[in-house]
């Protein structure tokens, strides 16, 4: 079945800009959800069909997703940001959601 | 405002059976297809099942597929997920969530989720 690949840490310092990528054999030509999960708390979706984010979201996150690489991008890095983030697609083969491995991001 | 309540998770012995509920309100629960999913200790999410508008459609993973079963109560914005044959690998976390475009769509609002615990 179809795999998503995220790398399992990505650190960042205050200010900065984190990218937090999500491999699949042609991604590009599936849509991307990305939630973020704090600890102990249920997930939050955060960027919803590759780039569009809730209301909710600060303008700080955004969504990338061309050729095998989807990407989160959060700018201007907050204490508040450090979660767990998931990336998810469907399989159109037998329509199921599938999740990434998930990124620990760590705010330096 | 959405807000989804899970309860009947606890502690039961492998082969037991359980029954978790989820109380919908803030929405209109029969417009929304619903998503059970999972999360073990450390891991990442896994769904489990998902169900349409009513009962006639049905969606199971393969790790549960004949153990479970996932139905709703338009009627009484409620969901529900029978366990039986419960293993020690189903000890998870289970969330409740919507899916307000069906299958293909994000999984949009979550509940903070009941604890199952298979141990003997």
């Amino acid at each position: 079945s179809y795999v998503l690949t995220q790398p399992p840490s990505v650190s960042v310092a205050p200010g900065k800009t984190a990218r937090i990528t999500c491999g699949g054999n042609n991604i590009g030509g599936k849509t991307v959800h990305w939630y973020q999960q704090k600890p102990g708390q249920a997930p939050v979706l955060v960027i919803s069909y590759d780039t569009d984010r809730p209301s909710e979201i600060p303008e700080r996150f955004s969504g990338s997703n061309s050729g095998n690489t989807a990407a989160l991008t959060i700018s201007r890095v907050e204490a508040g940001d450090e979660a767990d983030y998931y990336c998810q697609v469907w399989d159109s083969n037998i329509n199921h959601p599938i999740f990434g491995g998930g990124t620990k991001l760590t705010v330096l | 405002q959405v807000q989804l309540v899970e309860s009947g998770g606890g502690l039961v012995k492998p082969g037991g059976s359980l029954r978790l509920s989820c109380a919908a309100s803030g929405f209109i629960f029969s417009d929304y297809y619903m998503i059970w999913i999972r999360q073990a200790p450390g891991k990442g999410p896994e769904w489990v099942s998902y169900i349409g508008y009513s009962d006639t459609s049905t969606y199971y993973a393969d790790s549960v597929k004949g153990r479970v079963t996932i139905s709703r109560d338009n009627a009484k914005n409620s969901l529900f997920l029978q366990m039986n044959s419960l293993r020690v690998a189903d000890t998870a976390i289970y969330f409740c969530a919507t899916l307000p475009n069906g299958g293909g769509g994000p999984i949009e609002s979550w509940g903070q989720g009941t604890l199952v615990t298979v141990s003997s």
